[in-house]
């Protein structure tokens, strides 16, 4: 099966500053790749996602590379604020399976 | 627009107590339906997904089950909780999956804090 691993696992940044989350996958039938924030007591909210036929994606402050190459992707915000403060996690499913399998979050804190 | 409803939001109990926790999905039809434990600080954890009425899959061996008596409702039950059962409890849902459907986003519910004593 899929396996995806996520680094680094914390992550402190001053504000201003950008914030890269890169997650690594095993199974290259894999062609879609979300990212999902937690806030602290919460459950995961969708912030953006790729698909396989695209190379980046961008909204706003926060954009999603995907090398498939590679097998690899990252999550990228830039001008961090304080309220971008929380844990995140990326995703990865492939064609036909019904699951999302995750990668063990990265908690990142913008220092203000 | 659709809505994923959980409860209780937060539960403390016994253990060796039975557990009833209770997802519902609003505003689409034919679900696919999740549930996942993200233990202290760690990741999703998932523990059942169902693709139709009284069709379960369990990803890990476990004291718990699931069960769909209708199409948007899902339930993950216990006979007896035991400590490691504690843990954030988190139900998903997504279209069924289809050639249109496929891309489509998988959206969380607010979760239920489960404390067993």
């Amino acid at each position: 099966g899929e396996n995806v691993e996520q680094h680094p696992s914390t992550l402190s940044v001053q504000e201003g500053d950008s914030a890269v989350i890169k997650c690594t996958y095993s199974d290259s039938a894999s062609n879609y790749f979300p990212w999902y924030k937690q806030e602290l007591g919460k459950g995961p909210q969708l912030i953006i996602d790729i698909r396989s036929n695209v190379g980046e994606k961008k909204d706003q402050r926060i954009a999603v590379t995907l090398n498939k190459t590679a097998k690899h992707f990252s999550l990228h915000i830039t001008e961090t604020q304080p309220e971008d403060s929380a844990v995140y996690f990326c995703a990865a499913r492939s064609t036909g399976a019904n699951n999302l399998f995750f990668g063990t979050g990265t908690r990142l804190t913008v220092i203000p | 627009s659709q809505t994923i409803h959980q409860w209780p939001a937060t539960l403390v109990q016994p253990v060796g107590s039975p557990l009833s926790l209770e997802c519902t999905v609003e505003g689409t039809s034919n679900p696919n339906l999740y549930w996942y434990r993200q233990a202290a600080g760690r990741g999703l954890q998932l523990l059942f997904y169902s693709i139709g009425i009284d069709q379960i899959s369990s990803e890990v061996p476990q004291n718990l089950s699931a069960s769909r008596p209708q199409d948007r409702q899902f339930i993950l039950s216990s006979k007896k909780l035991l400590l490691s059962d504690s843990g954030f409890y988190l139900c998903a849902w997504k279209d069924r999956a289809s050639p249109r459907t496929f891309f489509n986003e998988q959206f969380f519910g607010p979760g239920t804090r489960l404390t067993v004593l």
